[in-house]
């Protein structure tokens, strides 16, 4: 069975530009969360969807948004990027959702912003 | 205010020895708790996990976790390291009762000698 897949890994951005991050979960999972990654702040959870609904959302500014669609793939965007939003950005599926659930983590995607 | 602390950022041990990585956890109820590794250029990757009962659990690749509730600890273990073991080492909870987040301690990164 396929892991998690992120596209793209590797992501270079202009200030003020707008990203959008792409997950595939493992296939029959439909739980997908995303976690910032940062040297500074370390691991933080963004957000949690679930069949297309948003469960759980982390401490970030309104400009992190994601959505969840029918075949559980999930995207990130942040818009009006910031020096401070480069990072690694990790995406985890699980099968259901809830605070025991065995999240599968991807590659994650690194973002760069200048 | 509720946490997750690993005291030991970098650890540096010689294949086959022992290895014991801290966590300790500040919640008013015991959380969820995990233990995940990552590998430079990788996600992470779930070790173990204890809900409830049985204190000693044990996890992939060798590793096992003690939880103590007098401690609020939960410490990982292996007896014999590899040098494969290198990678980061994170502890994690989900605060039961609550929003059902994984919240990550900063990690502690190992460094196997040969």
């Amino acid at each position: 069975k396929a892991g998690v897949t992120q596209t793209p890994r590797y992501l270079i951005k202009t200030r003020g530009q707008q990203v959008t991050l792409s997950c595939s979960p493992i296939s029959g999972h439909r739980s997908v969360s995303w976690y910032q990654q940062t040297p500074g702040q370390g691991l933080q959870f963004l957000f949690e969807y679930f069949s297309e609904t948003q469960r759980n959302k982390g401490n970030f500014p309104g400009r992190f948004s994601g959505r969840q669609f029918s075949n559980s793939r999930s995207e990130m965007n942040v818009s009006t990027l910031e020096l401070g939003d480069s990072a690694l950005y990790l995406c985890a599926s699980s099968l259901a959702s809830g605070g025991r659930r065995e999240q599968y983590f991807g590659p994650g995607t690194r973002l760069t912003v200048t | 205010a509720q946490s997750v602390t690993q005291p030991d950022i970098h650890i540096t041990v010689s294949e086959g020895a022992s290895l014991e990585l801290r966590c300790n956890y500040s919640y008013g109820a015991t959380p969820y708790l995990f233990w995940y590794v990552q590998s430079p250029g990788q996600g992470l990757q779930l070790l173990l996990k204890y809900f409830s009962g049985d204190t000693l659990v044990q996890g992939i690749k060798g590793f096992e976790a003690e939880f103590k509730r007098s401690q609020s600890s939960f410490n990982l273990r292996k007896p014999s390291v590899h040098w494969s073991d290198a990678a980061e080492y994170f502890c994690a909870v989900v605060p039961q009762g609550g929003s059902e987040k994984l919240v990550f301690g900063k990690g502690t990164k190992l460094t196997v000698n040969p």
